[in-house]
């Protein structure tokens, strides 16, 4: 099993350019996350998706969008980039009714010049 | 909503001398607090949790306690080896409302030889 693939893992964008990460999940799990992890400030959470068809906000939703494409796939779109979102990005899911054990990818580092 | 408090954010202890890491947490409906440990460059995984119904539980050298009056847990390693070197995370959540799962700061914990 692979468990939870991000792409890409390494991006550099310019200011006010857009990309989409991508998250895949082969673990048949329900809930689905993206965290941003920066020095000193730990995981935050920026969007996550309970169940396929919902997608609710975290601590610092603004300048992204989520799309739940189907119950194995998350993507986390940034319309318009800025150098405050310079960060590694960390998507991850769970199936929190068995466990609650987030399972996380291997992170995805993006810099914005 | 949540709001997780971790400290200290750094502690340096001697290599087979024992280091507690102590989170808050403010939701009084939580009832599963997990650890997880981030090696350097690597994703976070789970190292041990512990649900409110017990106050104690252990796994060889880490063990974490619940106290849930007072609303805080903590992260026991004992006989401390190099290996232990990482940054640990502590979260709160109630997985049963399939809710956001909030993340402390972490603490950077570095085994002196």
């Amino acid at each position: 099993n692979a468990g939870v693939t991000q792409t890409p893992k390494f991006q550099v964008l310019k200011t006010g350019q857009s990309m989409t990460l991508q998250c895949a999940q082969d673990m048949n799990h329900n809930s689905m996350y993206w965290y941003r992890q920066d020095p000193g400030m730990g995981l935050r959470l920026i969007y996550y998706s309970a169940s396929e068809g919902t997608t609710d906000k975290g601590e610092v939703p603004n300048g992204y969008n989520v799309s739940r494409l189907n119950k194995r796939e998350f993507s986390l779109r940034l319309e318009s980039a800025a150098p405050s979102q310079t960060s590694v990005y960390f998507c991850a899911s769970s199936d929190l009714l068995a466990s609650g054990e987030l399972f996380f990818g291997e992170g995805s580092r993006l810099t914005v010049l | 909503g949540e709001n997780v408090e971790q400290h200290p954010s750094t502690l340096s202890v001697q290599e087979g001398d024992s280091a507690v890491i102590k989170c808050t947490y403010s939701d009084s409906a939580s009832n599963y607090f997990p650890w997880y440990k981030q090696e350097l460059g690597k994703r976070p995984q789970l190292i041990i949790d512990i649900r409110s119904n017990v106050g104690e539980k252990k796994d060889q050298r880490i063990a974490v306690t619940l106290n849930k009056t007072a609303k805080h847990f903590s992260l026991h390693i004992t006989e401390t080896q190099p290996e232990d070197s990482a940054v640990y995370f502590c979260a709160a959540s109630n997985p049963q409302r399939r809710d956001k799962i909030i993340f402390g700061k972490g603490t950077r914990l570095h085994i002196l030889p």
